[in-house]
């Protein structure tokens, strides 16, 4: 089945710097990969998605880029505020609706 | 509009006694998915609903975990007996039909098992 790694699990930045978080994933086959984020006491909550047809997606300060012959997919974060300090999750499927989530980055943004 | 509702928010509860979380799904959506998140584990797929009927339950831990969708707008995930490993956040997410593959979560139940 498909496995889903994320590194780092721990990444604390400058307010105003970037934050990178990259994934990997094991089925070729797999063709959609979101991106989750969890705030203290609260669920995951779709942050931007991508589909394998598509290279790099973005979303004002986010964007997602995808690399299928490496198989792997990260989430870029510029100019980063307080406010996005959370926990962030890929994740990845075959376009079923059983996603497979990575093990989770925390994001500390410090001002 | 009201997102995915779940209760209790929080339960506490004794080794051997028997938990019930309810979630409400986001109304007009057909699919339902319960996950449970742990340190250890991390954000794990229990079970999943395509209108009301299970699709896939291999997360499932083991035959003291069942799950129920009676209706569209209603669904438990029961814990006979509950013991202390079982203690974790559980969550609810529900799915549009169609195209999207956006999963839209619950607040999650917050369990421990004492």
């Amino acid at each position: 089945g498909e496995n889903v790694e994320q590194h780092p699990s721990t990444l604390s930045v400058q307010e105003g710097d970037s934050a990178v978080i990259k994934c990997t994933y094991s089925d070729s086959a797999s063709n959609y990969f979101p991106w989750y984020k969890q705030e203290l006491g609260k669920g995951p909550q779709l942050i931007i998605d991508i589909r394998s047809n598509v290279g790099e997606k973005k979303d004002q300060r986010i964007a997602v880029t995808l690399n299928k012959t490496a198989k792997h997919f990260s989430l870029h974060i510029t100019e980063t505020q307080p406010e996005d300090s959370a926990v962030y999750f890929c994740a990845a499927t075959l376009g079923t609706d059983k996603l497979i989530f990575g093990t989770g980055t925390r994001l500390q943004v410090f001002p | 509009d009201a997102g995915v509702i779940q209760s209790p928010r929080h339960e506490v509860t004794e080794m051997g006694q028997e938990v019930t979380l309810r979630c409400k799904p986001i109304s007009g959506h057909n699919s339902l998915f319960w996950y449970r998140q742990t340190m250890m584990r991390g954000l794990e797929l229990l079970i999943y609903f395509n209108n009301n009927v299970p699709i896939d339950d291999s997360g499932m831990p083991e035959d003291r975990f069942s799950a129920k969708m009676p209706n569209a707008s209603f669904s438990t995930l029961k814990i006979q007996p509950s013991e202390p490993r079982d203690s974790a956040v559980y969550f609810c997410a529900s799915k549009p039909a169609g195209l999207s593959l956006t999963q839209y979560f619950g607040p999650g139940t917050r369990l421990t098992v004492l």
